[in-house]
């Protein structure tokens, strides 16, 4: 799976929006870009994944660079709930292996 | 709650010692995989398990080790252990082996070894 790199710390006020990027210039065809959060020693949360399409649920947005070598995860409205750690994994979804490999992520402080 | 249930929640024992910790999958899911947290290595994928069979192992000590039983919960046996064992284990679950979109974690055991 190819190598992301992530800031190591950002804050933002409640209720702005959060832009957490990674980037991601190694990453091939066949990988997708997911992130999942981890709020303080709970178990990983999935956010959202894609390819090279921008995607969006009831959680966050995802914008996919047009030559995907990098990504900006979007939280519309954070809010003090959404202090976590970001991870930003790059995943090939074919092969036996489905594992997940984690950097050190971002850490998101949300301010009141 | 993602419907991954681990078992115990906190467990301290001592240099030396065995522990077994419990993973119970979302229902249906066939695939489990353990990953263990410790504050120097992060987030590290120690095996996975589908449907039973071994399909994976990452950075997984010869002294862990692991198991999916035919109702499709999982167990991770740590034996010898050592200061440097002590770690938050999780174990998540998904649906099928590969391809899917997302892992479901469980809430992890918090492993104190003194």
């Amino acid at each position: 799976d190819a190598k992301t790199t992530q800031p190591t710390s950002m804050d933002c006020a409640e209720g702005r929006a959060a832009n957490l990027p990674c980037n991601h210039s190694t990453i091939s065809g066949n990988e997708y870009v997911y992130w999942y959060r981890q709020i303080h020693s709970q178990g990983p949360q999935y956010i959202i994944h894609g390819l090279k399409n921008n995607e969006t649920n009831e959680m966050a947005s995802l914008i996919i660079t047009e030559d995907r070598k990098s990504s900006t995860l979007i939280l519309p409205h954070a809010t003090l709930r959404d202090t976590a750690v970001y991870y930003c994994i790059v995943r090939s979804l074919t092969g036996a292996n489905s594992k997940l490999t984690f950097g050190k992520g971002i850490t998101l402080s949300v301010r009141p | 709650d993602s419907g991954v249930t681990q078992t115990p929640k906190h467990l301290i024992t001592a240099t030396g010692q065995r522990v077994t910790l419990r993973c119970s999958p979302r229902s249906g899911d066939l695939s489990v995989y353990w990953y263990q947290q410790s504050l120097d290595q992060g987030l590290q994928f120690l095996i996975h398990y589908y449907n039973g069979e071994e399909r994976a192992k990452g950075n997984i000590l010869e002294r862990f080790s692991a198991q999916q039983f035919p109702d499709l919960h999982s167990e991770l046996n740590l034996s010898s252990l050592e200061l440097g064992d002590s770690a938050l284990y999780f174990c998540a679950s998904s649906p099928r082996g590969q391809g899917y979109n997302e892992q479901f974690f469980g809430p992890g055991t918090r492993l104190t070894v003194l």
